[in-house]
């Protein structure tokens, strides 16, 4: 079974520092680009940054460029998001997605359920 | 950055009724526009991708039309669980998302 399962959320205060990961299964995980993507509560969504197979290709939102930083494993079957110096407005829901291909500019397949993040004092 | 604006907001509809939804780019994405569904509590779901490309699984009443600025998601005949927000998403330039519609039951 094709399967993507976040971790790594929490309560954190603004400022501070979080590292999300994706544990991918079921499917060749460096076949593939992955994308984060948020959900702030009662809101749509919000695309945060993808990286392609081989990390080659890397892009972000410019609500977050410059302290957020997506890495994949390969060898381990992980995506990263390290999030640093955040703000009550990065409270979201984090969801890791798999695009089609291994290209970033592709359509999302496959989607985690999320992990939670809440920046507050 | 390429905004994408959906219409309606909030459409209600009865089950068997056919819905479009629409989708409008402030620049030409080519035909690189997604479709998606998400329900409450749920991950989104890809139902079309490059404007009219079915995703594995997902049922022939869900089409999609349109290229450059005007997309169209069409379902042809509502069921019960067809009831849920509709996000469309560009990959022209990295990505953005619309709104969302929310489909809901009359």
């Amino acid at each position: 079974e094709v399967q993507l399962v976040e971790s790594g959320g929490g309560l954190v205060q603004p400022g501070r520092s979080l590292r999300l990961s994706c544990a991918a299964s079921g499917f060749t995980f460096d076949d593939y680009a992955m994308h984060w993507v948020r959900q702030a509560p009662g809101k749509g969504l919000e695309w945060v940054s993808g990286i392609n197979w081989n990390s080659g290709i890397i892009g972000y939102a410019d609500s977050v460029k410059g302290r957020f930083t997506i890495s994949r494993d390969n060898a381990k079957n992980f995506l990263h998001l390290q999030m640093n110096s955040l703000r009550a407005e990065d409270t979201a829901l984090y969801h890791c997605a798999k695009a089609r291909d291994s290209s970033v500019h592709d359509a999302f397949d496959i989607w985690g359920q999320g992990t939670m993040v809440s920046v507050s004092s | 950055e390429i905004v994408l604006t959906q219409s309606p907001a909030t459409l209600s509809l009865s089950p068997g009724e056919r819905a479009t939804l629409s989708c409008r780019a402030s620049q030409s994405v080519s035909s690189y526009l997604a479709w998606y569904q998400q329900k409450p509590g749920q991950a989104p779901r890809l139902l079309i991708y490059d404007a009219s490309n079915r995703a594995t699984g997902i049922p022939a009443r869900f089409s999609g039309s349109g290229s450059g600025t005007d997309f169209t998601l069409t379902i042809s005949s509502l069921e019960p669980e067809d009831f849920a927000v509709y996000y469309c998403q560009q990959r022209s330039s990295w990505y953005t998302f619309g709104q969302g519609t929310k489909l809901e039951i009359k």
